[in-house]
């Protein structure tokens, strides 16, 4: 049974370019979660996505920083016009039930990105 | 916000040693996982422990879900528990701790 993918798993962008970081949660999951990294901090919840919906996205920067969840595919997290502060782990997770019953959560590998 | 404190921030350890990792958060939560992040960045899920004790080898954890408080205990340590770790509570934005960050050295 395949864990949570996310590819790539190492990414490298110039200042303003844009980055897309995809996300393909365990079988049988059907909610997504987006989580940030600094280095040397601990994680910072971005977005919460059902299929097709964004539930939550409550710690997600207001501008550059969009997700989706599309009925096929994977989920995406996309940053335009990319920035050094924007370098960082994203990590993504996914659970098999999310509001109100939120159980355990399951996290794929990350993707270490940095910005030139 | 629920606030998520863990208590020590830093750990150094001598193999075989025990040690307890504690986490406080601030106002009752339904649910509580505990991680590893070991070096190379991997989370990895220890724990999902509402209340109560479960064990898992040489670690167990105990919560205590009243006073809003989560243990980690991990016995004879060894060098590949080396890492940070972290507790959350699962909801729609989980909050994490900001860790303890352990060292068991040879």
């Amino acid at each position: 049974n395949a864990g949570v993918m996310q590819n790539p798993r190492h990414l490298v962008r110039r200042r303003g370019q844009e980055a897309r970081l995809r996300c393909s949660p365990m079988k049988g999951h059907s909610h997504v979660y987006w989580y940030r990294q600094l280095p040397e901090e601990g994680l910072k919840f971005m977005v919460y996505l059902q299929k097709e919906n964004i539930i939550d996205e409550s710690g997600m920067p207001k501008e550059r920083f969009s997700a989706e969840f599309p009925k096929e595919g994977p989920s995406i997290l996309r940053i335009q016009q990319v920035v050094r502060g924007d370098s960082a782990a994203y990590f993504c997770a996914s659970s098999t039930f999310g509001a109100p019953s939120y159980n355990e959560q399951f996290f794929g590998p990350g993707t270490r990105l940095t910005v030139l | 916000g629920i606030q998520v404190e863990q208590s020590p921030p830093d750990l150094i350890l001598q193999e075989g040693a025990n040690s307890t990792l504690r986490c406080n958060f601030s106002d009752s939560v339904n649910n509580l996982q505990w991680f590893h992040q070991n070096p190379w960045g991997q989370l990895i899920n220890l724990f999902y422990i509402p209340s109560g004790t479960k064990q898992n080898g040489r670690l167990s954890a105990t919560t205590v879900a009243t006073e809003r408080y989560s243990l980690l205990y991990i016995s004879s340590s060894q060098t590949t528990d080396s890492g940070v770790y972290f507790c959350a509570t699962p909801n729609n934005d989980m909050r994490f701790g900001a860790g303890t960050r352990l060292t068991v050295k040879p």
